[in-house]
């Protein structure tokens, strides 16, 4: 089975920078991917990484550490529509089944 | 982007009605549609994976006679509630398999009630 372990809330301005970690655990690892969801939406998917680096997607950065089986999103600029929750899945390698995180709730301050 | 169509939005029902939720990819062929279930607050919980044509797997704790999911084409899903009990009220999401693994498309969600 998978774990994963995130914070449960982050709180910061207008323009500043939120990183949100994810560690996890499975028995087979696919990649890592980030999504978020606002209040009564669905989730809408953000980044994936499946090779150790960052990946660059505008505002959005993720970065994988496989043999650190942590991972990390990082919010740039922060504006207030960037509130919401996040969170981060792994996809295991056995069958592909998408396991989420906890989330992290990000709150956006003027 | 691919685009997955889920519902109804919100339905509000009797203790014993069964409902039934759909899910559609528009515009993509999904031979794998997935089924979750969100409290308020908290993480999406995997209920159930449907395949087109086959039976679906149900994850541990998940009865497959309370819910049952009906895969019976490539862009249609439908997950049915049976017999709903006030504890059954939540959030269902629906999501199907793009073309690569990377990721998923989500419907937008069934918030359901039951009185």
């Amino acid at each position: 089975g998978q774990s994963l372990e995130q914070p449960s809330e982050v709180t910061a301005v207008e323009g500043a920078i939120v990183q949100i970690n994810c560690t996890y655990q499975t028995s087979g690892f696919y990649g890592l991917s980030w999504y978020q969801q606002h209040d009564g939406g669905a989730p809408t998917f953000l980044s994936y990484n499946a090779l150790d680096g960052l990946e660059e997607t505008g505002r959005f950065s993720s970065f994988l550490s496989r043999s650190d089986s942590y991972g990390y999103l990082l919010l740039q600029e922060l504006q207030m529509k960037d509130s919401a929750s996040y969170f981060c899945a792994v996809r295991d390698l056995n069958d592909y089944k998408l396991s989420f995180g906890a989330g992290t709730t990000v709150t956006v301050r003027a | 982007g691919a685009v997955v169509s889920q519902h109804p939005s919100r339905v509000i029902c009797k203790s014993g009605t069964s409902v039934k939720i759909e899910c559609r990819s528009l515009d993509f062929q999904a031979t794998t549609m997935f089924w979750y279930r969100q409290f308020p607050k908290q993480s999406l919980m995997l209920m159930a994976t449907s395949n087109e044509g086959s039976k679906a797997t149900y994850e541990q704790g998940v009865e497959k006679d309370k819910f049952l999911i009906n895969h019976a084409s490539l862009t249609l899903s439908t997950l049915t509630v049976t017999s709903a009990h006030p504890e059954d009220s939540s959030f269902y999401i629906c999501s199907a398999q793009g073309a690569t693994n990377e990721k998923l498309f989500f419907g937008s969600g069934t918030q359901l009630s039951v009185l």
